[in-house]
């Protein structure tokens, strides 16, 4: 079966600092790969999507990026953290076929000081 | 570009007893996906149920069903028996036919009370 695996579960980071979360997927091959920030009671965004290695889309502009030097690994960044980068970070994937349904990680709860 | 959104903040209900989550959703797309998702407070994005928009019979899964409305662009999701471990937010979310953008209402919070 297929498990999707994103870590760390928290953090805590200074204004400034650099970032990189991780998320890998295992039990399938080229999968589409999901980034989402979800704020406070809120819905989510998606913020960075993959349908292959070293390919990403950005649908909202903004201080982070992502990458996916392996098919199944997808890594989200940043070189300086912004206090409006908090948040709460899900990855996702998806099977090729579009009728499929995104199944999400546990998420990283990030926090700025 | 799609719109999904949740008009009820907050709902509450009495274990064992049956609540409807309402949902509306506007697309340009003739083909589309939609979807419920539950997040508990253990923040996991769980999958509950899933529709898709071509097939005209409800969609539904144990205790899970949806009362979709093509034509009034309304996907509503209804909860029988609810038991106490239902307790989550839940969210709407639609896809187009690549998939890829899923976009999510803002959520309905619900509390089964014992």
């Amino acid at each position: 079966s297929q498990t999707i695996h994103q870590w760390p579960a928290t953090l805590v980071q200074p204004v400034g600092s650099p970032l990189s979360l991780e998320c890998t997927v295992e039990g399938t091959s080229n999968p589409n790969l999901y980034w989402y920030r979800q704020a406070a009671g809120r819905g989510l965004q998606l913020l960075f999507y993959s349908v292959g290695i070293g390919q990403i889309s950005s649908e909202v502009p903004q201080n982070l990026s992502a990458s996916r030097p392996q098919d199944r690994q997808f890594i989200l960044s940043s070189k300086k953290l912004l206090l409006s980068d908090s948040g709460f970070y899900l990855c996702a994937w998806r099977g090729i076929a579009s009728n499929q349904p995104q199944h999400f990680g546990d998420g990283t709860r990030l926090s700025i000081l | 570009a799609q719109t999904v959104t949740q008009s009820q903040p907050e709902m509450s209900v009495q274990e064992a007893e049956t609540v409807t989550l309402s949902c509306t959703y506007d697309t340009s797309e003739n083909n589309y996906y939609l979807f419920w998702y539950k997040q508990p407070p253990s923040r996991q994005m769980i999958l509950v149920i899933r529709q898709e928009a071509y097939k005209q019979q409800n969609a539904t899964e144990n205790r899970f069903s949806v009362n979709f409305q093509k034509a009034a662009k309304s996907f509503s999701l209804k909860i029988s028996d609810s038991q106490l471990g239902d307790t989550a937010m839940y969210f709407c979310a639609s896809a187009g036919n690549a998939g890829n953008m899923l976009t999510f209402g803002g959520g309905t919070r619900l509390m089964v009370k014992p």
